[in-house]
């Protein structure tokens, strides 16, 4: 069965703190992305990654950064915690273009 | 314009209704198409592909018009359990993008 594992599902972080949310997938995927999602704004994608130490901006990576250093571990980075980064993180993976995306349950970050 | 639409609900219905979702996109050269549910507070999980004959499993069927540039998702007999949010993904090679959602409660 499929399993995109997010270490961490609820956090509390204060502001300035460095936060890292990891995701481990066991499928031998080779895309893994980096979603956050809040109401009324959908999905959106931070950063992803097609290859070990590959990685492109998404649509909002600004505050963010991440790591890819095995295949199956894409973790994301915020350097310097803020409250607007107050959000629920998705990590997903896939075979590559065009194949089923599956994603990890989510972390639920609160930044104070 | 969003690159992907979707007419944001609620949609509220009563057990056992017809309910049909669409969803608009702006690439023509979009190649692949999904609908997701997302129940509150979980991770989105696949419903079913769609393809361009149209597609069907059970009460839910996908449907894709490549000239009007639209998908559509149709459930009948609807149940309590199909509420949820339900996501439509549009993909272009490594690029997905999601629709925001259409929210579904399903009443008794």
């Amino acid at each position: 069965d499929v399993k995109v594992t997010q270490s961490s599902r609820y956090l509390v972080k204060r502001t300035g703190e460095k936060v890292f949310l990891e995701c481990v997938q066991d499928m031998d995927h080779e895309n893994m992305f980096w979603y956050r999602q809040d109401p009324g704004l959908g999905l959106r994608l931070i950063y992803f990654s097609y290859d070990v130490k590959m990685k492109e901006k998404g649509d909002i990576p600004e505050g963010y950064s991440v790591s890819r250093e095995k295949k199956e571990r894409f973790s994301l980075i915020l350097e310097s915690a803020s409250t607007n980064q107050t959000s629920m993180y998705l990590c997903a993976s896939s075979f590559g273009p065009g194949n089923t995306i599956y994603f990890g349950e989510g972390s639920w970050l609160t930044v104070v | 314009r969003k690159e992907v639409e979707q007419d944001p609900g609620p949609f509220n219905v009563p057990e056992g209704a017809t309910v049909a979702f669409n969803c608009t996109y702006s690439n023509s050269a979009s190649q692949s198409f999904f609908w997701y549910r997302q129940d509150c507070r979980k991770e989105p999980k696949l419903l079913m592909s769609v393809y361009s004959s149209g597609n069907e499993d059970g009460r839910f069927t996908a449907q894709l018009n490549r000239a009007s540039q639209y998908i559509s998702l149709l459930i009948r007999d609807s149940k309590l359990s199909d509420s949820a949010t339900y996501l439509c993904v549009v993909t272009l090679s490594d690029d997905m993008r999601f629709g925001a959602g259409t929210r579904l409660t399903v009443k008794p």
